[in-house]
């Protein structure tokens, strides 16, 4: 069965500095990978997402994601974090029949 | 265009008492999607729809029916609500069942039972 896991459930980052948030999975076959933004009180909004070709993947405000098959992994970064960055950060493979399966999230705090 | 709407935005049930939750997408999407939220394990899958008149059974089906009359709406039933059932439910839509395409999220609806 499929599953993602984020080993940190809270990171907190100055403002400025750089951010690396991780998410593993598992997955039989060639995965599709998301990750969404939600900001308190929100919902869910896609930041990028992964499907075939290069392994970086380019997304909104700013963030990008690397897919390594080897350590199953896309992990989310951004080069310098701004404080309307703080939320939580949700990976998530896709399964079939376009069915989410997500990991528990990570909150991300920024401080200034 | 609203994109993906909830109603209501919070609830406060008590035990045994019912209610339904409503979803509404203006985005002509063929699939639909409920999802509760809980602290430390991301979003489940509740039930979802694949169209007009169709559901299916998501990973936590248990005390929840569904039902998407029209392409548009998609409402979540609790029969008998429980404490368990204290959760953020998220509604979602997609413009078809590929694993690529975009899911759209409401808002959420806070729903507390004591």
């Amino acid at each position: 069965a499929q599953s993602v896991t984020q080993p940190d459930i809270h990171i907190t980052v100055s403002e400025g500095a750089s951010l690396e948030l991780r998410c593993n999975y598992s997955y039989g076959a060639t995965p599709y990978l998301f990750w969404y933004v939600q900001s308190p009180g929100q919902g869910l909004q896609l930041l990028l997402k992964y499907f075939s070709g290069d392994t970086l993947v380019q997304g909104i405000k700013g963030f990008e994601a690397e897919f390594k098959r080897s350590q199953s992994s896309f992990n989310l970064r951004k080069p310098s974090v701004h404080w309307s960055d703080a939320a939580e950060y949700f990976c998530a493979v896709g399964a079939w029949g376009n069915k989410l399966v997500f990991g528990a999230g990570t909150i991300l705090r920024v401080k200034s | 265009n609203a994109g993906v709407t909830q109603t209501p935005k919070f609830r406060v049930l008590k035990t045994g008492q019912s209610m339904t939750l409503l979803c509404a997408q203006d985005m002509n999407h063929e699939y639909m999607y409920w999802y509760r939220q809980d602290p430390g394990m991301g979003l489940r899958l509740i039930h979802y729809s694949v169209g007009e008149g169709t559901t299916a059974k998501g990973e936590v089906p248990d005390g929840y029916n569904v039902s998407r009359l029209k392409k548009q709406n998609f409402l979540l039933g609790l029969e008998s609500a429980a404490p368990s059932q204290t959760s953020v439910y998220f509604c979602a839509s997609s413009y078809s069942d590929r694993t690529k395409e975009t899911q759209y999220f409401g808002p959420g609806t806070r729903l507390l039972v004591l």
